[in-house]
């Protein structure tokens, strides 16, 4: 059955460092997300994309945050300089049709010291 | 500011006890009601979708259904491997984001 991936599991990193998360989303799928999770709280919009570009944000999705397709199968998210509050559960999904359902991947557990 | 909000927080079943989870929604616009399962550490798995009121869906243990105001989640006869935290969310005309709730953390004990 098709599944999205995540890589990897889990990341730590340094204040003020780069870090980039990857996904690979089901291969039919067009519509792609980006969430996170705090523990526990609730899961978080971030950006959904579409067509080569951001069809939606939040505000949590400042100029920190940046999303790219770099080729026919990854999707990637990118935090620019890292803050202690962005350690979080980043969870990638997709779905076929605007509408339809978002299938999650697992999850890259990001900590940040 | 639209809302989604479920109860309750946690709960613990006797195997074979039988309960509902209940999510009511103040959203502008629905476009469809979705619930989820997550285990510990994992990704929320897609379980259903509803789209209008009335509207029913099942599978195994679990049926979902849908009112104008609430959505509600029955888990009967449940199994100790039913035990997950039960996420429900919603999606409005005009945009794809998926507005989560808390949460139902249920725990089936044997």
């Amino acid at each position: 059955e098709p599944e999205v991936t995540q890589t990897p599991s889990h990341q730590v990193t340094q204040m003020g460092q780069e870090v980039i998360l990857r996904c690979v989303p089901i291969s039919n799928h067009l519509y792609f997300y980006w969430y996170r999770q705090i523990l526990g709280q609730k899961v978080e919009f971030l950006v959904s994309f579409y067509n080569n570009e951001i069809s939606e944000k939040s505000e949590i999705f400042d100029d920190q945050f940046s999303v790219e397709r770099p080729d026919g199968s990854n999707f990637t998210l990118k935090i620019r300089s890292t803050k202690l509050e962005d350690s979080a559960m980043y969870f990638c999904a997709s779905s076929d049709e605007a509408s339809n359902e978002q299938f999650f991947g697992p999850g890259t557990r990001l900590t940040v010291l | 500011e639209d809302q989604v909000t479920q109860s309750p927080e946690a709960l613990r079943l006797q195997e074979g006890e039988s309960s509902s989870l209940n999510c009511s929604y103040t959203v502008s616009g629905l476009r469809g009601l979705f619930w989820y399962r997550q285990d510990p550490g994992k990704g929320p798995e897609f379980l259903f979708t509803l789209y209008s009121a009335g509207e029913e869906k099942e599978k195994e243990r679990l049926k979902a259904t849908l009112t104008k105001k609430e959505s509600f989640l029955h888990i009967t006869a449940p199994k100790p491997e039913d035990s997950a935290t039960y996420l429900c969310a919603a999606t409005v005309y005009g945009n794809n984001r998926l507005a989560f709730g808390k949460g139902n953390q249920v725990v089936v004990i044997p």
